[in-house]
């Protein structure tokens, strides 16, 4: 059972356009919702996160978009660059276990 | 700060044999650590959850005579993959709770890309 979400699963942007990733879950228990970002051969790095009493959290070019009665939140990336292609995870945490999601194969092409 | 390694970053080894992983948090102290897999293109999949001083919590699925863990201490955790096959090559990845006490931040190390011949 996939309780984390994660759409799309690959996404090309310009570079300096917006890169919007949307994950949706199940489980109300979930308190805490981090983003992941991999690269390649890499572990993965904790980008931003957010607790379902907020509906927004914005740390530079990345925010974190919560919409708590629709189990649904979503990253967006402002003015998408090159260094910003990796692999993103959206996560889900309930006493100290995360759920991640699928991934996303970003790709930001100059 | 919240340093998290790992050793070996690669390792191959034959079939039948057993490797040991090593998960250190390098400037914290961490009393849950986390042991994950990854296959490639794939997400992380949580193995088991590594509690210092007592016996790891294995996720169901997970062998838990076939995936030794031991966190002997609060800034070292191990996984040691017993009588390795070939199915068993994957990336192995940790992750260290932080600190303090409520937080909920998990910093993860580099990885460890094993393969099975």
């Amino acid at each position: 059972q996939q309780q984390v979400k994660q759409s799309p699963q690959s996404l090309i942007v310009q570079k300096g356009g917006i890169s919007i990733i949307n994950c949706a879950y199940e489980n109300t228990a979930f308190d805490y919702f981090p983003w992941y970002q991999q690269f390649p051969g890499k572990g993965p790095a904790l980008l931003i996160a957010i607790r379902p009493d907020v509906s927004e959290k914005k740390e530079g070019r990345f925010t974190i978009s919560f919409n708590k009665s629709a189990k649904q939140f979503s990253l967006h990336i402002m003015d998408s660059q090159p260094g910003d292609s990796a692999t993103y995870f959206c996560a889900a945490s309930w006493n100290q276990k995360v759920t991640f999601g699928i991934g996303t194969k970003l790709q930001v092409i100059p | 700060g919240a340093v998290v390694s790992q050793h070996p970053s690669w390792v191959i080894c034959k079939s039948g044999t057993s490797v040991k992983i090593e998960c250190r948090s390098l400037d914290f102290q961490a009393t849950t650590m986390f042991w994950y897999r990854q296959f490639p293109k794939q997400s992380l999949m949580l193995m088991a959850t590594s509690n210092e001083g007592s016996k790891a919590t294995y996720e169901q699925g997970v062998e838990k005579d076939k995936f030794l863990i031991n966190h002997a201490s609060l800034t070292l955790s191990t996984l040691t993959v017993t009588s390795a096959h070939p199915e068993d090559s994957s990336f192995y990845i940790c992750s260290a709770l932080g600190g303090r006490a409520l937080t909920y931040e998990q910093y993860f190390g580099p990885g460890t890309r094993l393969t099975v011949t």
